[in-house]
């Protein structure tokens, strides 16, 4: 079946402009995770979603951060107002269950704030 | 705290020497899991460890979870360039969906 998708793969964004990061995740996968990573850098753990609820939000960075899940499915990570040290990549991950089974990894968002 | 100290940062062999990351917590860590980043890439999943003292091989990896659970090795036996990559170890918490990845150990292979 088809992988963990997100969406745009590239984004250029202004300085202060909000900026939308969309996660398919595996069809029928209940743990869904966010996670940035700057150049030449580890991963960066930001939330983490049990189907709907994020129990666990003490990733973001700040309060200009913002995630959410529809339907057990799809998520979106909202950056608001951004600023030059929101560029990285960001990850998104699913995996079947918590706890901890193997994660699979989309592409990535590169998100360059200019 | 929550940490997970991986060593070294940066690797680089000859084709056909071994290499060896270690990752180290100060806590007892429920499981720890290995990834593979290459230049590139997304990490992709390599394996799981969960028992004391755990031994996992995959043809010339070798991964090990220590005794106490407090640290974790992964060995690759006879370098090629397809080994190449960033390694992350992975810890997870005993009772959340909450991970913490190391900082990698990247690996080089000149040919």
């Amino acid at each position: 079946g088809a992988g963990v998708s997100q969406s745009p793969s590239n984004k250029v964004t202004e300085k202060g402009k909000d900026v939308e990061l969309r996660c398919d995740p595996i069809s029928g996968h209940t743990a869904l995770y966010w996670y940035r990573q700057s150049l030449g850098q580890g991963l960066e753990f930001l939330i983490y979603f049990q189907g709907n609820s994020a129990p666990d939000k003490s990733g973001l960075p700040s309060d200009r951060f913002s995630a959410e899940r529809t339907g057990g499915s799809v998520s979106t990570l909202t950056i608001q107002r951004t600023q030059q040290e929101d560029s990285a990549v960001y990850l998104c991950a699913s995996s079947r269950d918590i706890p901890h089974y193997e994660q699979y990894f989309g592409p990535g968002t590169r998100l360059t704030v200019t | 705290g929550q940490q997970v100290m991986q060593i070294p940062q940066y690797q680089h062999v000859q084709e056909g020497e071994d290499f060896t990351t270690y990752c180290n917590s100060s806590t007892t860590l429920s499981n720890i899991q290995w990834y593979k980043q290459r230049p590139g890439g997304h990490p992709v999943f390599l394996i799981q460890l969960v028992k004391s003292g755990e031994v996992k091989k995959q043809k010339r990896l070798t991964f090990q979870f220590g005794e106490a659970k407090k640290n974790s090795s992964l060995h690759i036996t006879a370098t090629q360039t397809t080994d190449v990559g960033t390694y992350f170890c992975c810890r997870g918490s005993s009772n959340t969906g909450k991970l913490i990845f190391g900082q990698g150990t990247t690996l080089q292979v000149k040919p």
